[in-house]
């Protein structure tokens, strides 16, 4: 069965600093991963995903995250945090190996607060 | 392009009742997905459309029922309803069920029970 983890409930940073949101996964082949925000009151939004090639995956508002099979992690990333980035990150998966119509797994959520 | 809507934004209903709330996808999209979200589990998937057929269902007790119409519009029914299903219900749609789509949420269903 296929699986996310997000290890830090909160993540703190300065405004102007770098951030980086942790996700982990679970699947038994190549996975489909995704990240979205979530802004207070609203929806999720997507922000970017990963299908194959370029570990390297960059999304929408300047954030990025990357791919890497051996520690099976697909951290999101961005150069220099916003006060308006504070909101809460999913990351989630989709197993394209398991059959079917798969479904997407979502981890917990991170909420990210940038503080001025 | 108009995005996800759900109706209505929020419900308060008691103990007992049930409840139906609505979906509209974004245009051109034939999958949908319904997810609870409550702040101590996150995330958790009910059931996913395609082609108005169920094409995946999550852990929910067979109280939380789905369906999917030929317009692709979605509708999602909680009948006797628990104090335990208050949360917040997304909606999301996408161009098929199949991976790699990313999926395009709607603002929520906000569900109290009393």
């Amino acid at each position: 069965a296929q699986s996310v983890a997000q290890p830090e409930d909160q993540v703190n940073v300065a405004e102007g600093n770098p951030l980086t949101v942790k996700c982990t996964y679970s699947v038994s082949g190549n996975p489909y991963l995704f990240w979205y925000v979530q802004y207070p009151n609203r929806g999720l939004q997507f922000l970017l995903k990963y299908i194959t090639g370029d570990n390297l995956v960059k999304g929408s508002y300047g954030f990025e995250a990357e791919f890497n099979k051996s520690q099976t992690s697909f951290h999101l990333k961005k150069p220099s945090a916003l006060v308006s980035d504070s909101a809460l990150y999913f990351c989630a998966v989709r197993d394209p190996n398991s059959g079917g119509y798969q479904k997407v797994t979502f981890g917990t959520g991170t909420k990210l607060q940038v503080i001025p | 392009k108009a995005g996800v809507t759900q109706t209505p934004r929020y419900l308060i209903k008691t103990r007992g009742q049930q409840v139906t709330l609505s979906c509209s996808p974004i245009s051109g999209h034939r999958s949908v997905s319904w997810y609870q979200q409550t702040p101590g589990q996150g995330l958790q998937f009910l059931f996913e459309y395609f082609s108005e057929t169920q094409r995946n269902k999550g852990n929910f007790p067979g109280r939380f029922s789905g369906r999917q119409f030929s317009n692709s519009r979605s509708e999602m029914n909680v009948s006797t309803l628990e104090l335990g299903d208050s949360a917040l219900y997304l909606c999301a749609s996408s161009l098929r069920a199949e991976s790699p789509y990313e999926q395009y949420f709607g603002p929520g269903t906000r569900l109290t029970v009393t």
